[in-house]
């Protein structure tokens, strides 16, 4: 089963652009590249998911260099409310598979 | 449209007892999942329901557990003569039938004293 390695903590100062990088060697063919977010107290919420290159939406914007080992999340100017844990995944479209967290990288937004 | 409904969200039971943790999963969703969260860890898969069916509970302990998805009504998840170990938040996720995303509840807190 393929893993997933992020490092376990970050600072930010609000108004900061904060990238998250997630490291998976084995990722499957049809695996896409998925991140979570979940707040304390809170379960997980998707942020965005993606293929290769580059994908954006209003929250975030997901980078995946062509060999796909390797994927970042961007989060644009952070405030204190991006407090929270960022789970890297993989997910297969029309897949029932369920989904296998790693610890996450606990993100800390300072003022 | 109200997302994923899970009760209660806070549950204290001594050990021995059982504990039943419910999960309504969005409208028009099929397919529910239960994961379980130890402090400061991440979520980790317990098992895979579609309507009266057990796809998958390979992540379920094998004693004490037991999970349903009934034709009508919620997803129960059963714990059985709890032991402290098993204080935890469990959280429910649903999923459309041929769609990707999972929708999370808010978790249910499970404390065994």
């Amino acid at each position: 089963l393929a893993k997933t390695t992020q490092p376990i903590s970050m600072d930010s100062y609000e108004g900061q652009e904060v990238n998250i990088t997630c490291s998976h060697n084995n990722i499957a063919t049809n695996d896409y590249i998925t991140w979570y977010q979940q707040f304390p107290s809170q379960g997980p919420r998707f942020i965005i998911q993606g293929y290769k290159t580059k994908v954006t939406n209003e929250v975030a914007s997901l980078f995946i260099p062509a060999d796909r080992k390797s994927s970042t999340l961007s989060l644009p100017r952070v405030s204190l409310s991006d407090t929270a844990v960022y789970y890297c995944l993989f997910l297969s479209p029309g897949s029932a598979r369920q989904l296998t967290f790693g610890s996450g990288t606990q993100l800390t937004v300072l003022p | 449209n109200a997302g994923v409904m899970q009760n209660p969200r806070h549950l204290v039971r001594r050990r021995g007892q059982e504990a039943r943790l419910r999960c309504s999963p969005m409208k028009g969703h099929s397919h529910v999942y239960w994961y379980r969260q130890l402090p400061e860890e991440g979520l980790k898969f317990m098992v895979y329901l579609q309507k009266e069916n057990i796809i998958d509970e390979s992540g379920m302990p094998k004693e004490r557990f037991s999970a349903e998805f009934p034709k009508e009504g919620p997803s129960i998840l059963r714990i059985q003569q709890v032991v402290r170990g098993d204080s935890a938040a469990y959280f429910c996720a649903s999923k459309g039938q041929g769609t990707y995303e999972q929708y999370f509840g808010p978790g249910t807190r499970l404390t065994v004293t």
